[in-house]
């Protein structure tokens, strides 16, 4: 069963507007933790920001926050002030268990195109 | 700023042969992985691995792969027998221990080419 919904495929933003990215996800454990990669052309994957299943705040950094609404099981991705360098594929992810060294599922991620 | 590091970027290789992916993982970090993502599609988990041994596998981990940590640095992905549809970029990662291990520093990937 798929655990991390992407919804959208693709999404463009104007340079300098905000953007949302959609992610939901699925799972019984009570213990989990969300993620966000970036991936830009060139193919590697750069860890962007974490949620704790407990954490009671929304994770920020830098111009990165996490929407956490864990009744709904979403986990977006809002990043402000857009930039040219934030076109990339953008992928959700889940880990479940409180103890470290679990399986990590990835969404099917969402492509961004900044104009400019 | 420690980095995970992957060897080679590219392997080419014939269906039927063996092939090695290397890693060497962040050096104080503790638990260790291998993704693959077969071009334009997701990432896909393969294993976790922590402590000598395999922690959690995915269905695709079957018995043509194995992982292993032979001198405490390296951390490598044997595929013994290949095939085509194991044409992907392979990615290590690894994450330290406590709040640490939230984060997994992933490598710039090895990209396996099956002819």
């Amino acid at each position: 069963a798929q655990k991390i919904t992407q919804t959208q495929p693709g999404m463009f933003v104007q340079e300098k507007e905000a953007v949302t990215l959609d992610c939901t996800y699925d799972t019984s454990d009570p213990s989990y933790g969300l993620f966000w990669y970036k991936q830009p052309s060139s193919g590697e994957m750069i860890f962007l920001i974490y949620q704790g299943s407990y954490d009671q705040q929304n994770a920020t950094e830098g111009r990165y926050s996490l929407n956490f609404q864990k009744a709904r099981k979403s986990a977006n991705l809002v990043i402000s002030a857009s930039q040219l360098g934030d076109s990339a594929m953008y992928f959700c992810a889940m880990r479940e268990g409180g103890t470290g060294g679990f399986k990590t599922i990835f969404g099917a991620g969402t492509r961004l195109f900044v104009k400019a | 700023e420690p980095e995970v590091t992957q060897t080679p970027s590219h392997q080419v290789t014939q269906m039927g042969q063996e092939v090695i992916l290397r890693c060497v993982p962040i050096s104080n970090h503790l638990y260790f992985y291998w993704y693959r993502q077969i071009l334009g599609q997701k990432v896909e988990f393969l294993v976790s691995f922590y402590n000598n041994e395999i922690s959690e596998k995915s269905e695709i981990f079957d018995d043509q792969f194995s992982v292993e940590r032979p001198d405490g640095s390296n951390f490598t992905l044997k595929i013994r027998s290949t095939k085509l549809e194991d044409s992907a970029m392979y990615f290590c990662a690894s994450s330290g221990r406590g709040r640490d291990w939230t984060e997994q520093f992933f490598g710039p990937g090895t990209r396996l080419t099956v002819l």
